[in-house]
């Protein structure tokens, strides 16, 4: 298994500015992703993070927008850019295990961001 | 990825079996059924998974149908703990772990 903490839990931000998030396991993993939920919504995809390089984007995201780092193993950030109340979500990150035999995804417990 | 289909919401007694139902009938030979859930406020966590055999833990048990087309968690004794929705997701095996969320089932357990 693997623990994710991410910080901020929440925040409260104005239009036009800009918050990272981050978020930290306990373990070294391989596959890293991050997810975002509108208010009532199921979960999206916003991307893949990829260590060493470039992140893998899914439809309707782009870089500019959701830049993202990840540094190593145990680390990344997500940044939500010149926001406006639509980024009002929960953003989650997630981790796959490498080698675990389920191959199951392990969730932080989300940044709630609110965009005024 | 194949598409599941799940009743928006159940509702069950405290202490009784649920049946939560999947439909995925375009499903293909190698995509495995997860189920995961997501308590009030929290990330979802995971259940169970399979591919062909029923499966069980001690979260849950899994049916899946013979042509694989549908499959039904199966809490056997709901608590009110168990109040969350309730995803199911057809994952291809040897992917990237890269999950597709639907809508889910909320499941409401009654006191």
């Amino acid at each position: 298994s693997a623990v994710i903490s991410q910080k901020p839990s929440r925040d409260i931000c104005q239009r036009g500015t800009s918050l990272t998030i981050q978020c930290q396991v306990d373990s070294q993993v391989t596959m890293m992703f991050w997810y975002r939920q509108q208010p009532g919504q199921s979960l999206t995809l916003i991307a893949t993070a990829n260590q060493g390089s470039e992140a893998t984007y899914e439809s309707g995201f782009v870089i500019d927008k959701f830049p993202i780092s990840r540094p190593n193993l145990t680390f990344s950030t997500l940044t939500v850019s010149n926001m406006s109340p639509e980024d009002s979500s929960i953003y989650l990150c997630s981790v796959g295990v490498a080698g675990g035999p389920r191959e199951t995804q392990y969730f932080g417990p989300g940044t709630r961001l609110l965009v005024l | 990825d194949a598409k599941t289909t799940q009743p928006n919401s159940m509702e069950s007694n405290e202490e009784e079996p649920v049946h939560l139902p999947c439909n995925h009938s375009t499903i293909s030979g190698t995509d495995y059924i997860h189920w995961y859930r997501q308590l009030p406020s929290q990330g979802p966590e995971y259940v169970i998974h399979g591919l062909t055999s029923n499966v069980n833990n001690r979260m849950a048990s899994l049916a899946i149908a013979e042509d694989r087309k549908s499959s039904t968690l199966i809490l056997h004794r709901a608590t009110l703990r168990d109040a969350a929705v309730y995803y199911c997701i057809l994952r291809r095996g040897g992917s990237n772990y890269k999950l597709t969320f639907g809508k889910g089932t909320l499941l409401t357990v009654n006191p």
